[in-house]
């Protein structure tokens, strides 16, 4: 079966220019999740939906990071404003429980980077 | 905070030598914790877990067993592929989230 899947998988953005990233989650699941990981480091909580409830934002670098997902399925994240330090790869996760005990399924993330 | 400290790499072994990759967690409550693997060119995918005390997970012959007197989760495995070469991530839930490690990097060399 289809498993997350994101899109774009590569974006280089200049300085200044705002990036919209798509997680498109696995059918039915109910959470989430997306994460930052800088080169060489584990992934990093952003932010968390169940269903379109945005429930966990603590993770948000700065209000430049925005994230939705208006009917509980596709989810975007927008930068605004990029920055230097805003290079990364951006994972997207659906999970079929709020539970963290389930397993969070990962999709192959959007590297980004900024010039 | 919450953290999850984990060996450093890379760690290089020969193909069927016994691997330990080492990990810790801060200990606030009892959370769940994994093991995520990432090959080469791939996306992160769950290894194994364990969600209590004593619980062992185990998967494609890894083995980690969830240790709250010492609150570590040691991943294993008693003989070793070139194909198990990827970068492996221990992890613990918080809330609905999951907090990682640094990751460690594999080499397993025929």
């Amino acid at each position: 079966g289809a498993g997350v899947s994101q899109s774009p998988r590569y974006k280089v953005a200049k300085r200044g220019q705002d990036v919209a990233l798509r997680c498109d989650p696995i059918s039915g699941h109910v959470s989430l999740f997306w994460y930052q990981q800088a080169l060489g480091q584990g992934p990093e909580f952003l932010t968390y939906f169940q269903n379109e409830a945005q429930l966990d934002k603590s993770g948000l670098p700065s209000d430049r990071f925005f994230a939705e997902r208006p009917e509980g399925s596709v989810s975007t994240l927008k930068i605004q404003r990029t920055q230097q330090e805003d290079s990364a790869v951006y994972l997207c996760a659906s999970s079929s429980s709020p539970d963290n005990s389930y397993e969070q399924y990962f999709g192959p993330g959007t590297r980004l980077t900024v010039t | 905070g919450d953290s999850v400290t984990q060996m450093e790499g890379p760690v290089t072994l020969s193909e069927e030598a016994f691997l330990t990759i080492n990990c810790t967690y801060t200990a606030t409550g009892y959370p769940s914790l994994f093991w995520y693997v990432q090959y080469p060119g791939e996306g992160l995918q769950l290894l194994l877990k364990a969600t209590k005390a004593d619980d062992k997970g185990s998967n494609k012959g890894f083995e980690a067993t969830y240790r709250k007197e010492t609150t570590s989760f040691h991943l294993e495995k008693g003989s070793v592929q070139v194909s198990d070469s990827a970068v492996y991530f221990c992890a613990r839930g918080r809330g609905n989230k999951l907090v990682f490690g640094a990751g460690t990097i594999l080499r397993v060399k025929s």
